[in-house]
């Protein structure tokens, strides 16, 4: 079992959708959690930083975490064209100088 | 959020030959940065931690005689992909941590290799 899973889709929405991406992971020391959007060629983008479990909403953004089920989630409301991306979940042990563990990536598309 | 630039963002390259990736902390010093590897269609897979003023921790599997990792100076890592091979062809990023409490990673463009 890989300590990241994501469903890399691809997964295609209309404008205006609410869209909503998630990871498992199997390691229960993860306590930071990170999405990254991705845009093709380019370097990941910080989206949502989150400590332990809980809710952070960042203008049309939220991301969840459930420690409990290691289970992550980001919500993109309202969703445009200029959305569509790759979206990277991205998790670590500690804060500091730690490197992070990747998820494959979800490819949103959402159309006009 | 933090700036990382890498150089060139494009590379391609006859087989045999070495090439160096840049990466720069353009805002604010950075002792750690980190190499990552990304195959089309994959997820980022952790190379090698450069740590300024020492040696390079590699990943399991990551040759350190092949991809020659240099932090001289606290806003500068290399990456040299010696003899190169079309296996090699990827796409290379770096980044940095935001400091502090914090371990946000920020990531650079990006540096595209192809080997020919």
């Amino acid at each position: 079992q890989k300590e990241v899973e994501q469903d890399p889709g691809p997964l295609s929405v209309p404008e205006g959708a609410i869209v909503s991406l998630n990871c498992t992971y199997s390691n229960s020391a993860f306590q930071y959690f990170m999405w990254y959007r991705q845009y093709s060629r380019k370097g990941p983008e910080l989206l949502m930083y989150t400590y332990s479990s809980g809710n952070k909403e960042d203008g049309r953004f939220t991301a969840q975490v459930d420690k409990s089920s290691k289970y992550i989630s980001l919500f993109i409301r309202d969703s445009q064209p200029s959305d569509s991306a790759t979206y990277l979940c991205a998790m670590s042990r500690n804060s500091g100088n730690t490197p992070l563990v990747f998820g494959k990536g979800t490819r949103l598309s959402v159309i006009a | 959020g933090a700036v990382v630039s890498q150089h060139p963002s494009r590379v391609i390259c006859k087989s045999g030959t070495s090439v160096k990736i840049e990466c720069r902390s353009l805002d604010f010093q950075a002792t750690t940065m980190f190499w990552y590897r990304q195959f089309p269609k994959k997820s980022l897979m952790l190379m090698a931690t450069s740590n300024e003023g020492s040696k390079a921790t590699y990943e399991q599997g990551v040759e350190k005689d092949k991809f020659l990792i240099n932090h001289a100076s606290l806003t500068l890592s290399t990456l040299t992909v010696t003899s190169a091979h079309p296996e090699d062809s990827s796409f290379y990023i770096c980044s940095k941590v935001a400091g502090g409490s914090y371990n946000e990673q920020f990531f650079g463009p990006g540096t595209r290799l192809t080997v020919l």
